[in-house]
């Protein structure tokens, strides 16, 4: 069974700090990996996507790897601003099906 | 310019009453999805259309009936509304299938009474 594991389930950190978002998944045979933000109340915000054979895609302060063997991939963030404060979300694509996990809920406290 | 947009963005309703959800976007996209997300936030696909063909269909209940006119509309029917569908139903759409980035509308709130 194909299944996403985030963790932590939340963060809290002060403005500044560089932090890692964890995603484990079952099943190494990806196509690809898309991580997204959710606002409250708002729809998913794609962030980065990685292609199976890749390892990393990096946008300004954001930085994911991919480590399709093993069935991982992190999310770094750096220079964390309160403006980051949101729900991240994994989601490795099976087939044409996006996977999501729970969510990562980070607050960047001032 | 919305990318992906639905209509409406909140609806109540009664059980047993039949609803519809409509999507559009103008991305020119080929495929477009229907997800549910639930109450502990969980997000998870229902459908799948490429082209007009319906490719994606995950054990939703047969109350649920997808229908896309064009590419570039997908519209969500509900028929006999239960409390447990009371959820956030996003709509998304990518280029192709299984390789590029999706990108999600708004969501529509959907609250049975």
């Amino acid at each position: 069974k194909q299944e996403v594991t985030q963790i932590p389930a939340a963060l809290s950190v002060p403005e500044g700090e560089n932090l890692v978002l964890n995603c484990s998944f079952t099943d190494s045979a990806i196509y690809n990996l898309q991580w997204f933000r959710q606002d409250p109340g708002k729809g998913l915000t794609s962030l980065l996507l990685i292609q199976s054979s890749q390892r990393e895609q990096t946008s300004g302060r954001l930085n994911a790897s991919l480590d399709k063997s093993s069935g991982r991939s992190t999310l770094y963030i750096a220079a964390s601003q309160p403006g980051d404060s949101a729900t991240y979300l994994c989601a490795p694509r099976w087939g044409g099906k996006l996977i999501f996990g729970q969510g990562t809920e980070l607050s960047v406290k001032p | 310019d919305t990318a992906v947009s639905q209509t409406p963005k909140y609806l109540v309703t009664q059980m047993g009453n039949d609803k519809s959800i409509k999507c559009e976007q103008n991305l020119g996209h080929d495929t477009m999805y229907w997800y549910k997300q639930d109450s502990k936030k969980f997000l998870k696909i229902m459908f799948s259309y490429n082209n007009k063909e319906l490719i994606i269909n995950e054990t939703v209940p047969n109350r649920f009936s997808p229908k896309s006119p064009d590419k570039a509309h997908l519209n969500l029917h509900i028929n006999s509304l239960e409390l447990g569908d009371s959820a956030v139903y996003f709509c998304a759409s990518s280029q192709v299938q299984n390789t590029d980035t999706q990108y999600f509308g708004p969501g529509t709130r959907l609250t049975v009474l």
